[in-house]
């Protein structure tokens, strides 16, 4: 069993669609930190979260840490949007989930 | 304001032949420097960090090193590639373990 759990594994929406993203884990942890990976393979920093929520632009990012579960979403889906998202935690050790892949069609 | 960059961005090297991939990072002292590898489909596997000159920690055993000759350079190396070196290799920074990381463009390595 992986210690990072991601779903879905695969998401196709239409432009202007609400998407939802959810990682689960199962070690305890100091941060939770979600990533987007574009199809060229760069990797950009989105969130850091230790708790509670944070909003940037139309991405969101909450997590329980009493649930162990945290979840990113995104308002208003644009075609620009497609990119990997990747999962993961630090605490002694980091852990990545294998990511969503977002497919947005115009 | 910080940057981190890594060459080349992409390698084609044969069986057994060695490697040396750079990894540096301007605008900031006494980062936390990381190695990721990710294979075709897979995810991100962290292979070393380093939290000073001299210090590496090596997460899974394998065919690779690493070394952190300045403070702002971090080096992947291998004496034989092996066909599974194959992949995608990232380094990134932080200002301590388990911040917020900031990578590089990557580098694509496929050992023929």
């Amino acid at each position: 069993k992986n210690e990072v759990e991601q779903s879905p594994q695969n998401l196709t929406a239409q432009e202007g669609e609400f998407i939802t993203i959810n990682c689960s884990y199962s070690v305890g942890i100091s941060a939770l930190h979600w990533l987007q990976q574009h199809p060229g393979g760069g990797i950009v920093s989105l969130f850091m979260l230790s708790s509670g929520k944070k909003k940037h632009g139309r991405l969101i990012a909450t997590i329980n840490i009493q649930e162990k579960h945290s979840s990113l979403h995104i308002t208003a889906s644009h075609p620009r949007d497609s990119a990997v998202y990747i999962c993961a935690v630090t605490g002694n050790q980091f852990y990545f989930g294998t990511g969503t892949s977002l497919t947005v069609i115009p | 304001s910080q940057t981190i960059h890594q060459w080349p961005a992409t390698l084609v090297q044969p069986v057994g032949s060695p490697l040396s991939l750079e990894c540096t990072v301007e605008g900031t002292s006494n980062p936390n420097l990381y190695w990721y590898r990710q294979a075709a489909g897979r995810g991100l596997q962290l292979l070393f960090y380093s939290v000073g000159i001299g210090q590496i920690s090596s997460e899974v055993p394998q065919n690779l090193s690493a070394s952190r000759p300045q403070d702002r350079q971090f080096i992947l190396s291998s004496k034989k590639l092996l066909l599974s070196d194959s992949g995608f290799y990232l380094c990134a920074w932080s200002v301590s373990w388990g911040n917020e990381q900031f990578f590089g463009p990557g580098t694509r390595l496929t050992v023929l």
